[in-house]
């Protein structure tokens, strides 16, 4: 089924440890997006990118690098994991940034630092 | 700055009740897009509706419908005879323009309804 693919589903880390979140879609979108949702937050950007070789801030970016491999794939990267980072990823894409386009979200990665 | 605000929490209702989930938002765009999202269980968000700020009129389909007043900034999303797979968390978001050429999609921070058989 085309969408948005999210791997892993679950992760378990030690504070300062490091590890990647894998995302790819195959809906040919343009733009790509890295949320976190935490209980009582509702969901808060941590990067973008806006087309293939872009990538930008977003609301909650500290802690988080990202890399647009190509037009498929958006990775997030933990380089140092803390417990605050304790969340639910979600990637989502859509053809064209944040215009009227709606949001294709896959199905959340759950992560827990302890 | 943009702003989206789900009053509600939390709402529980009986199987076949009306139930109304407000959103209201701020923003000086004069331009923009409304959004409903669904979250059930799963955990998975499903796209509800879009509604850019030009477009008044209210929008129905099946038992969901959607409210849109620009008078008082709010969005609001009733759910006809519910049904337990109703149950879910609903985002509000609103897509505006955030200056220097960008644009932001800011999502509320949802309302958990539980629909009881």
């Amino acid at each position: 089924n085309a969408g948005v693919t999210q791997t892993p589903k679950f992760q378990v880390l030690k504070t300062g440890q490091s590890m990647t979140l894998q995302c790819a879609q195959d809906m040919n979108h343009n733009s790509m997006y890295w949320y976190r949702q935490d209980p009582g937050m509702g969901l808060r950007l941590i990067y973008y990118s806006a087309s293939e070789g872009t990538t930008d801030k977003g609301e909650v970016p500290n802690g988080y690098n990202v890399s647009r491999l190509n037009k498929r794939e958006f990775s997030l990267r933990l380089e140092s994991a803390a417990p605050s980072q304790t969340s639910v990823y979600f990637c989502a894409s859509s053809e064209l940034g944040f215009g009227a386009n709606v949001l294709t979200f896959g199905a959340g990665s759950r992560l827990t630092v302890l | 700055a943009q702003k989206v605000t789900q009053a509600q929490t939390e709402i529980s209702v009986v199987e076949k009740e009306d139930v109304t989930l407000d959103c209201v938002y701020e923003t000086r765009d004069t331009t923009y897009y409304l959004f409903w999202y669904k979250q059930p269980p799963s955990g998975e968000l499903v796209f509800l509706i879009r509604r850019n700020s030009f477009d008044e009129q209210n929008e129905i389909s099946g038992r969901y419908s959607w409210n849109f007043q620009k008078s008082t900034s709010s969005f609001n999303f009733t759910i006809t005879a519910s049904q337990v797979v109703d149950s879910a968390v609903y985002f509000c978001a609103l897509r505006s323009y955030s200056g220097a050429g960008s644009y932001q999609l800011t999502f509320g921070k949802g309302t958990k309804l539980s629909v009881i058989p």
